[in-house]
């Protein structure tokens, strides 16, 4: 099956340290969306951006897309305990079939 | 708003059993996914309905899973016969078309 991949697969940094995690995907897509999942909780939606779109922020998250990279990026900026979790790209491509990726697990260390 | 409910929360069968979930979407919301999310990797997407329609089922496994979405509201997931390879949390969703999607608490299933 399609998926994306993130990159990396795990992340561990200092509270208040920047995170960058990286989806790439495989085909042209509507749009493209970041969740996110604490330990045994359900998934979370953080962010869409749009196939038209380049660079989108919410609070302390900022998204970029390159379409002909076919690539995202999710920028989590001062990072705090809490954003200790796993985070998944999932795209919703053309055709409206819908493919979560992998996951970084990100941990935050207070 | 009422978020996408989900039952039961839990469920453990013995294999060859047949299992069903249950999924009530938030209100409005058209869209309705089904995921099987195994431990340790991204959630799989079973199958998406629009109204009641079937917009997606590529990777249910037919022989053994099955869904439904009855006057394009509730849906319930069937699993039979299971198998210890189906143990997983399923995961229920929602959302207005082309728009984010709103996740159930999932149900844990355990096949022994």
């Amino acid at each position: 099956s399609q998926q994306g991949e993130e990159d990396p697969q795990a992340l561990s940094i200092q509270e208040g340290e920047n995170a960058t995690m990286n989806c790439s995907y495989k085909t042209s897509i509507n749009n493209l969306q970041w969740y996110r999942q604490n330990s045994g909780r359900g998934l979370v939606h953080l962010i869409l951006i749009r196939s038209n779109e380049r660079e989108k922020h919410s609070g302390r998250l900022r998204v970029t897309l390159d379409t002909s990279k076919k690539s995202s990026s999710l920028l989590i900026t001062a990072s705090r305990a809490a954003d200790t979790a796993s985070y998944f790209c999932a795209t919703d491509e053309l055709g409206n079939q819908f493919y979560f990726g992998t996951g970084t697990s990100l941990t935050v260390i207070p | 708003e009422a978020g996408v409910a989900q039952s039961p929360r839990y469920k453990i069968i013995e294999k060859r059993q047949s299992v069903a979930f249950w999924c009530n979407p938030i209100s409005g919301h058209a869209t309705l996914y089904w995921y099987q999310q195994i431990l340790g990797q991204g959630p799989k997407l079973l199958i998406q309905f629009q109204n009641n329609g079937v917009v997606d089922d590529s990777q249910l496994p037919k022989d053994r899973f099955s869904a439904e979405r009855l006057k394009g509201v509730d849906s319930t997931l069937k699993i039979q016969p299971a198998k210890l390879e189906d143990s997983a949390v399923y995961l229920c969703a929602s959302s207005r078309w082309g728009y984010e999607q709103y996740f159930g608490p999932g149900t844990r299933l355990t096949v022994t």
